[in-house]
This record gives C-alpha cells, structure tokens and sequence, in this order.
C-alpha cells in the first residue's frame, strides 16, 4: 500500500492563479481532511469528507474548495492564490476517525 | 475554539534521560486522544492513541487525566531518534460528525543529544 499520496511536492504560485492539490489514498479509508500547517501554528482544519460525495468546512475554509468524487480521491482547490495561502498542506484519511488518521508527506505551497 | 495547549520547550536532554511532555485541552467532552510525532519538515506521524487507563508503548507511555482535561507522554531511556517535535492531538467533531476534526497542540520540540 502506498497510503495517502500527495502531488506536487513543491509549488509556487503568483498572486491569483488557481490550482489543484492532489490526495488520493489505497487504504479505503471513508474520511479524509485537508490540513494547513504556518510557522507558530497547530494544523488547522481547511475541508473535510466523511465518504465520496459527502464534504464540509473546516476551521479555515476560506479561499479553497474540495469535492469527492471516489472514495480514494480528495483534490483541494485554490480558487485565486493568495500570500496568506503560503502554507505546508497535508492531506490525512481515517476509517472512522477515532482511531487517528494517516497522513500524507505534505504539499509545500508559495504564492508570490 | 476548541483549543489545545503545550509547553513549545525545547527540551534538550542527554541519551538515556526521561522526559516527560503534558498537554491540556478546552473540551471537556472530547473522547479520543493521540500523541504524533513530526520530523523536520515531515508529515505528522501517529506515536500512540491515549486511553483513560493509561498505555504503554516500549519505552513510551501515555496517560490521560479527564477531570483534568490534562494529557501527557513520558518517554524513557532517550535516543536520538527521539529528537522530533511531538504534538498533542485531540479529536473533534467538525459539525455533527465525530472524528472529523483534529485539533492540534502548537508541538513541543525534543533535541536528544549524545
């Protein structure tokens, strides 16, 4: 098993392009989040989704938006990229959540 | 918002020392609990779950106190693979679904030394 895959690694974006972070899992796991992480910061919640077709805010929702199509699949999308959207992105999936969840090795974003 | 609040540190200890990292959190009603570890510039990786009983994992054990709302992490015989920044984690409901919202201390920083 691969687990949670992240594509790209590494982006730099100008001021507002759009793009698409991939997360895709082969786990079969019904949640998966998407998670911002800034210097001084705790992670924070941006979306989440509990099963394909099913997706809801987090904390910072603003700026992004996902969809879930497929079980294994769970793109972010930033709408119009902007410096405060300058973060390390984590993509995680869980079973049921409970149990702790499994996360991807991060997608380092910079908009200039 | 739910909040949940760790000492930063660093803690900075020789090879071999016990150290011990405590967390505590706003919900009160908050079920389940965890300890990752992240590597520099890495994903956060799952260490253990916390349980109301306490658990212990080789040289690592965990505790949980609810009417405290307080959780810890001792970790004994340090190496220095240890060294990392371990982060508190409490799980919540975003919305009315369990589960779906981690909510992370800001991490506390362990440097193992030889």
């Amino acid at each position: 098993n691969a687990g949670v895959t992240q594509t790209p690694k590494f982006q730099v974006l100008k001021t507002g392009q759009s793009m698409t972070l991939q997360c895709a899992q082969d786990m079969n796991h019904e949640y998966m989040s998407w998670y911002r992480q800034d210097p001084g910061m705790g992670l924070r919640l941006i979306h989440y989704s509990v099963g394909a077709g099913i997706t809801d805010q987090g904390e910072v929702p603003n700026g992004y938006n996902v969809s879930r199509s497929t079980t294994e699949d769970f793109p972010l999308r930033l709408l119009s990229a902007a410096p405060s959207q300058t973060s390390v992105y984590f993509c995680a999936s869980s079973t049921t959540g409970i149990y702790g969840y499994t996360f991807g090795s991060g997608t380092r974003l910079t908009v200039v | 918002r739910k909040e949940v609040e760790q000492d930063p540190g660093p803690f900075n200890v020789p090879e071999g020392a016990t150290v011990a990292f405590n967390c505590t959190y706003s919900n009160s009603a908050s079920q389940s609990f965890f300890w990752y570890r992240q590597d520099c510039r890495k994903e956060p990786k799952l260490l253990m779950s916390v349980y109301s009983s306490g658990n212990e994992d080789g040289r690592f054990t965990a505790q949980l106190n609810r009417a405290s709302q307080y959780i810890s992490l001792l970790i004994r015989d340090s190496k220095l693979s240890d060294s990392a920044t371990y982060l508190c984690v409490v799980n919540e409901e975003a919305g009315n679904q369990a589960g779906t919202a981690l909510i992370f201390g800001k991490g506390t920083t362990l440097s193992v030394s030889s």
